[in-house]
């Protein structure tokens, strides 16, 4: 059984063209993250949401925003996206702070 | 701040070849330390985690890694790759950053399996 979905699989915009991946959850963990992961590169995160806490990383671009409306979801919106956003966009949850992450599959995202 | 060195950008082994792909950290605390495997397309699956006591941790697919404190060190080994295991790996130290363990990832050994 999938625990942590992302949709839509593969994401195809255009360039200054917003756009929201999403992410759920069937594990009732409490913290969610979003991670950037270029080719052939590691994954960054971006931030990630204790609860209803949104925790930004110091160096993530304000072109990046998340919703997090319930235990269940959080999106990640991307205002006006630009060539360099092009990336594999992964979730990940933990049950709780301290406690192993658990990633989806990914959303690969393109931008014309 | 915590970091993640693999040495080795690509390895190539035979199939029932023994396999060791090798990590590096830093980090001032006792660390906590994963090794993940991505296939081409997907998203990072979990293998095995250290986070205190025996320094031999077991992990799935036959995977096994060893903690050595005096190296900084968290190699993954396996005695007998099967095709099904090219992919790439990646090796994560986590550390508390605000109200999360936060990952910091090594740049991935892509590993490609002969028959």
């Amino acid at each position: 059984d999938a625990m942590v979905i992302q949709n839509p699989r593969y994401q195809v915009t255009q360039f200054g063209k917003p756009v929201t991946l999403s992410c759920s959850q069937t594990l009732n963990h409490n913290v969610m993250y979003w991670y950037q992961q270029k080719s052939s590169q590691a994954p960054k995160l971006l931030f990630h949401y204790y609860d209803k806490d949104f925790n930004n990383e110091a160096d993530t671009p304000d072109n990046f925003q998340s919703r997090r409306p319930n235990t269940s979801f959080c999106f990640l919106d991307i205002r006006s996206p630009g060539l360099g956003d092009a990336a594999m966009y992964l979730c990940a949850t933990s049950r709780d702070a301290a406690d192993t992450q658990y990633f989806g599959p990914g959303t690969r995202l393109t931008v014309l | 701040a915590q970091s993640v060195t693999q040495p080795d950008i690509h390895i190539t082994v035979s199939e029932g070849a023994s396999l060791e792909l090798r990590c590096n950290y830093s980090y001032g605390a006792t660390p906590y330390l994963f090794w993940y495997v991505q296939s081409p397309g997907q998203g990072l699956q979990l293998l095995l985690k250290y986070f205190s006591g025996d320094t031999l941790v077991q992990g799935i697919k036959g995977f096994e890694a060893e903690f050595k404190r005096s190296q900084s060190s968290f190699n993954l080994r396996k005695p007998s790759v099967h095709w099904s295991d090219a992919a790439e790996y990646f090796c994560a130290v986590g550390a508390m950053e605000g109200s999360a363990r936060q990952l910091t990832f090594g740049s991935g050994t892509q590993l490609t399996v002969l028959p």
